[in-house]
């Protein structure tokens, strides 16, 4: 059983187009995670939720919205994408406060836009 | 802002031969976690060290974390070809803003040649 998915696992879209990443976690932890790994593997957080709350939004550009339907699932949408938006997108979660307990990533979705 | 410097980028060595990687900071983070990712999965957790000074070992990998809780390195020993991947420090913040927050280094991909 995968802990932590995400869909689609890979996105090729043009400039302008809208679009929404999924992620699910079967491990009934509290904390969800989206982050940023650039072309370089620099991992950067963006949002965190905790049972449908949102903590934490770092400085991402308001194209990007997540939401959280429940606890389990973590979605992202991604409105008037740009170049600068390709990377790869990993959802991820926790049990508790992160550094402290373990963080489960997902697969990751590589979005390509061209 | 938070900033963990990681280094060396690359590393290409011979099976056998002994490696450090360091993760430096001005920073004082509350833990230091490594992870290691393959390609096209997400990172997995290596292991957390949560007090100054503490040393943990995992089989062939030594992990320190620094007196001040502001560094960490790790090292391997005899490094085998089955070690090869991208390895990411991460801290997490200790308070403020940081709080409930991973910090990423810039990560180490690591070839180990047969």
């Amino acid at each position: 059983d995968t802990a932590v998915s995400q869909t689609p696992k890979y996105l090729v879209t043009q400039m302008g187009n809208d679009k929404s990443i999924k992620c699910e976690q079967n491990l009934g932890h509290d904390t969800m995670y989206w982050y940023k790994q650039d072309s370089k593997k620099f991992l950067k957080i963006m949002f965190s939720y905790n049972n449908k709350e949102l903590i934490i939004n770092e400085t991402v550009p308001n194209r990007f919205s997540p939401k959280s339907p429940d606890k389990a699932h973590l979605n992202l949408h991604i409105n008037s994408l740009e170049l600068g938006d390709s990377a790869v997108y990993f959802c991820a979660s926790s049990q508790g406060v992160v550094g402290l307990y373990e963080q489960y990533f997902g697969p990751g979705t590589r979005l390509t836009v061209t | 802002t938070q900033l963990l410097e990681q280094s060396p980028q690359f590393l290409s060595i011979q099976e056998g031969e002994n490696l450090t990687v360091y993760c430096n900071s001005s920073s004082v983070f509350s833990s230091l976690q490594w992870y290691r990712q393959e390609p096209g999965e997400g990172p997995v957790l290596l292991v957390t060290v949560v007090t100054g000074g503490e040393v943990k070992k995992l089989k062939r990998l030594t992990f320190q974390f620094g007196d001040a809780r502001k560094d960490s390195s790790l090292h391997i020993t005899a490094a085998q070809p089955g070690d090869t991947g991208l390895y990411l420090c991460a801290g997490a913040g200790a308070g403020g803003t940081s709080y409930g927050k991973l910090t990423f280094g810039q990560g180490t991909i690591l070839t180990v040649h047969p």
